[in-house]
């Protein structure tokens, strides 16, 4: 175990179905991430959390929403899905969200084992 | 804007043998470099980074890593592989600028027997 646990593993839903995955650590960790990871793509980040507070969203279609009520948990509810969005969704944390000017690196992203989506 | 290569979507290996994972990098500043592996389903884990300092970065599992700046690289390495060292490889950088950082495609590692 890493510290950073994702619920449900697997998961199938229609298009038409509201579903939600889970993310939480126990790291005291400050950051928050949802990663997306298809066949044969990169990596893909979607969303980042420093704070409780959102700093990124990388162009992610509203059918993803995020929700972060404290820095040990973290949501992607999902609804009306798309069958190209079957894939892992991967939930990291790190100490912080490095800003402007640090330097520090200390930028070391914790991953969990990840949410195994198919949208049918 | 930053971005990373991983040239090779394949490593073949004999266990025993030396093993390399090649990574470069495009940065526009000093970069941070990051190497991590997942197992078959599992998440991504860290394995080493570069921050300064030594070019040689050692990290878990035997693995180690060298930081070459005039050939923008950051190869990770490893003198005898394992068959458990089979697995998908990441090499990440992060410009000291930069919030997110950036990840390669990602290598497969193969340790034959």
């Amino acid at each position: 175990e890493t510290g950073v646990t994702q619920t449900p593993r697997h998961l199938v839903m229609g298009m038409t179905n509201k579903k939600s995955l889970k993310c939480e650590q126990h790291l005291g960790h400050n950051a928050m991430y949802w990663y997306k990871q298809s066949a044969k793509k990169p990596l893909e980040l979607m969303f980042v959390y420093n704070f409780k507070e959102q700093t990124e969203n990388n162009s992610v279609p509203s059918r993803f929403s995020p929700e972060c009520p404290n820095s040990s948990h973290l949501f992607l509810h999902l609804h009306t899905l798309q069958p190209e969005d079957s894939a892992l969704y991967l939930c990291a944390s790190s100490h912080r969200f490095p800003g402007q000017g640090d330097f520090s690196g200390a930028n070391v992203l914790t991953f969990g084992a990840g949410s195994r989506l198919t949208v049918l | 804007a930053q971005s990373v290569a991983q040239p090779e979507d394949q490593v073949n290996v004999a266990e025993g043998n030396p093993l390399t994972v090649k990574c470069t990098y495009s940065v526009s500043g000093n970069p941070y470099l990051f190497w991590y592996v997942q197992y078959p389903n599992r998440g991504l884990q860290f394995l080493l980074k570069y921050i300064t300092g030594d070019n040689l970065v050692k990290g878990s599992y035997g693995f180690e890593a060298e930081f070459n700046k005039s050939q923008t690289s950051f190869h990770l390495k490893k003198p005898s592989a394992l068959v458990s060292d089979s697995a998908l490889y990441f090499c990440a950088v992060r410009e000291t600028n930069a919030g997110k950082s950036t990840f390669g495609d990602g290598t497969t590692l193969t340790v034959k027997p």
